[in-house]
């Protein structure tokens, strides 16, 4: 079975422009989570969404920052006007439910790494 | 959320068991204790996890005493692919919120 599928694998860009990073989650998986992770850091939590819907924004370092996830599968993390600042690994991961007696494990891709020239 | 302490870095010689410790002095009643692994240029890795007492899989072992105050992560002979960055989470039940510390670097040497 497949697992988390995130593109592109690198990305380099200049300031100033937009990128936007791809993730495929398992297929089934209802919650969805972006996270980022600088040189040698540990991960910073970005945003969750269980199916469509993100109920929790909080992470996002910007409003530069945007994702969306639609018919509850892909999800997309866009970032505008990119600074250098931005560089970093940009991981995802899936699980298959959050629920009141289960904590699903979380299932990441190998990430996006992002650089900013 | 539980906040979890763990040593920076360890390092190993292959064969040998490897312990890493984690304190959560703060955990709550329904949290439970997760531990992942994540190698270079890879995302992390579910390895275990438990409540209380041992938990054990093909992978490793989780101890957590009766205090639930801390645990042990057991990797019982290294490999020089066992090199890695060891994460402990405290994570509540319904939660989405994951938070990942720096974790632990480990190093295991031939």
């Amino acid at each position: 079975g497949a697992g988390v599928s995130q593109s592109p694998s690198n990305k380099v860009t200049e300031k100033g422009k937009d990128v936007e990073l791809r993730c495929d989650p398992i297929s089934g998986h209802t919650a969805l989570y972006w996270y980022r992770q600088s040189l040698g850091q540990g991960l910073e939590f970005l945003i969750y969404f269980q199916g469509n819907s993100a109920p929790d924004k909080s992470g996002l370092p910007s409003d530069r920052f945007s994702a969306e996830r639609t018919g509850g599968s892909v999800s997309t993390l866009t970032i505008q006007r990119t600074q250098q600042e931005d560089s970093a690994v940009y991981l995802c991961a899936s699980s298959l439910r959050q629920g009141a007696r289960e904590n699903s494990p979380l299932h990441f891709g190998n990430g996006t790494r992002l650089t900013v020239t | 959320l539980a906040k979890t302490t763990q040593p920076i870095s360890m390092d190993s010689y292959e064969g040998q068991e490897v312990n890493i410790t984690c304190s959560h002095n703060n955990i709550a009643t329904n949290d439970y204790i997760t531990w992942y692994q994540q190698f270079p240029s890879q995302g992390p890795r579910f390895i275990i996890q438990g409540y209380k007492t041992k938990v054990t899989n093909e992978v490793a072992s989780l101890f957590i005493p009766a205090d639930r105050k801390s645990s042990t992560l057991s990797l019982p002979r290294v490999s020089l692919s066992d090199t890695a960055v060891y994460y402990c989470l405290g994570t509540k039940l319904g939660t989405y919120k994951y938070i990942f510390g720096t974790g632990t670097r480990l190093k295991v040497l031939a």
